[in-house]
């Protein structure tokens, strides 16, 4: 069964730091590409970030461009996301997503973790 | 970007009802559309790839159509278990983006 559980939210004062982590399991992790989107207090969802197999190429939304960064480590089964100078409209549920390259979609999310930036 | 126009934001139907979402690309995304169910506190969960394909395990009732820019998601009769939030996506080009949502409400 695939699993996507995702760790790392709280509470931090903007311009602080946080670091995402997402769990993967249930599936050859280093063959796909992965994903963040997140979704604040009752919005919808807005892409973030994405990574490929290897982490070679990255992307990232211009609201978060400079400021965050993913990374991947396959050896762990493992994606993350560290999030630096954090302001008050980062708050929102973070979900990791996987990405199936055959039909461009995300097919697998996680549970989302919450990131309040607030002092 | 290519901007996601979802209409209309929010509706009421009953049990039974035929209902029809639609997504407007701003530009020519092909079939890179796909659409989303979310309901309270849960994670999207992907219904419908490349504006027709019906993902594994979703129930017959949903299908989806368009191409271009032009895109619809049709819910066949609708079952209490359908009453979410539906997201169009696209996957043509970075930034992927996503529609503001229509919320299917109880009437």
């Amino acid at each position: 069964e695939v699993q996507l559980v995702e760790s790392g939210g709280g509470l931090a004062q903007p311009g602080g730091s946080l670091r995402l982590s997402c769990a993967a399991s249930g599936f050859t992790f280093r063959s796909y590409e992965m994903n963040w989107v997140r979704q604040a207090p009752g919005k919808g969802l807005e892409w973030v970030s994405y990574i490929t197999y290897g982490g070679d190429t990255i992307y990232y939304a211009d609201s978060v461009k400079g400021r965050f960064t993913v990374s991947r480590d396959n050896a762990k089964n493992s994606l993350y996301l560290q999030m630096n100078s954090l302001r008050a409209e980062d708050t929102a549920v973070y979900y990791c997503a996987r990405e199936d390259g055959y039909i461009e979609a995300f097919d697998y999310w996680g549970q989302g973790t919450l990131v309040t930036v607030s002092s | 970007d290519i901007q996601m126009t979802q209409s209309p934001s929010s509706l009421s139907a009953s049990v039974g009802d035929r209902v029809t979402i639609t997504c407007r690309a701003s530009q020519t995304i092909n079939t890179y559309l796909n659409w989303y169910q979310q309901k309270p506190r849960k994670a999207p969960k992907l219904l419908i790839y490349g504006a027709s394909s019906l993902q594994t395990g979703v129930p017959s009732r949903f299908s989806g159509s368009g191409s271009g820019t032009d895109f619809t998601l049709t819910i066949s009769s609708l079952q209490p278990e359908d009453f979410a939030i539906y997201y169009c996506h696209q996957s043509y080009s970075n930034p992927w983006t996503f529609g503001r949502g229509t919320n299917v409400e109880i009437k």
